[in-house]
C-alpha cells in the first residue's frame, strides 16, 4: 500500500470533472481490493471491489482498474460532486491466505471545488 | 439494518484509566475486526474474530490491549492502563459472507490525557 505519513496526498477537482485516484499495492499475492470512502466523523465506508481475475469493473459513476502487472490500482470518479469530498482508501487482502487481513493505504484527500 | 455499532463516540480519560470500547456488529456477520486509526500510521487491524473466536492478534500493541466477543452480537476492546499514545480512533468492523467486504462503524474517538 501507499506510506503512510502526517499529510495525506491531496486531489483537487472541478466539480463536474472526473476524479482519478491512484494506488500501489505491494503484496503480489493479494488478490481482493477494495476501495473505501471516509468523510469526516465517520467510518470508513465501502464503494466498490474487484478480484484479481478481472482488470476492470464499473459501479455507478465510479470505475475501478486492476494491473497486476505494476501492482497498481485506480478508482476513476466521473462527473465529481461535492459529496465525493472525502478520503479513500485502497485496501488489499489475501482471499486464499488462511486468515482475513485486509491492509489499507495510506489514503488520499479529494477535495472539490465548485 | 442499523449497521455496525460503537460506542462511546468520544471517550477522554486519564492516563492510567482502563477504556472500555465496545462493538454491536451487523447481524448474521460472523466475522468481526478492531482497527485503530491515527495520522502517523493510518488504519491498523488490530485483531479479529471468526464465529466469536480470536484468529488473528499480532496486531494488538502490547499485553494493555485485550479484546473478547462472548457472543455474536458483542465484542469489547478493553485498554488497562490507557496511555497518551492510545489516542485514536478505534472502529469496528464486521463481515458476513462475502467475508472480505468490511463494514465499518462510526468509530471511537479516544483521547487518553
Amino acid at each position: 500500500g501507499e506510506s503512510v505519513g502526517l499529510h495525506l496526498p491531496t486531489l483537487s477537482v472541478q466539480e463536474g470533472d472526473n476524479s482519478i485516484i491512484n494506488c500501489a499495492y505491494s503484496n503480489s499475492a493479494s488478490d481482493y481490493f477494495i476501495w473505501y470512502k471516509q468523510e469526516s466523523g465517520k467510518g470508513p465506508q465501502f464503494i466498490i471491489d474487484i478480484r484479481s481475475n478481472m482488470d476492470k469493473r464499473q459501479g455507478q459513476r465510479v470505475t475501478v482498474l486492476l494491473n497486476k502487472t505494476v501492482k497498481h490500482l485506480s478508482l476513476q470518479i466521473a462527473a465529481t460532486q461535492p459529496g465525493d469530498s472525502a478520503v479513500y482508501f485502497c485496501a488489499e487482502n489475501r482471499v486464499k491466505a488462511a486468515g482475513n487481513k485486509l491492509t489499507f493505504g495510506g489514503g488520499t484527500r479529494v477535495l472539490v471545488k465548485p | 439494518d442499523a449497521g455496525v455499532i460503537q460506542s462511546p463516540r468520544h471517550e477522554v480519560t486519564e492516563m492510567g484509566q482502563e477504556v472500555t470500547l465496545r462493538c454491536k456488529p451487523i447481524s448474521g456477520h460472523n466475522s468481526l475486526f478492531w482497527y485503530r486509526q491515527t495520522m502517523m500510521r493510518g488504519l491498523e487491524l488490530l485483531i479479529y474474530f471468526n464465529n466469536n473466536v480470536p484468529i488473528d492478534d499480532s496486531g494488538m500493541p502490547e499485553d494493555r490491549f485485550s479484546a473478547k466477543m462472548p457472543n455474536a452480537s458483542f465484542s469489547t476492546l478493553k485498554i488497562q492502563p490507557s496511555e497518551p499514545r492510545d489516542s485514536a480512533v478505534y472502529f469496528c468492523a464486521s463481515s458476513g459472507e462475502d467475508r472480505e467486504k468490511l463494514f465499518f462503524g462510526s468509530g471511537t474517538q479516544l483521547s487518553v490525557l
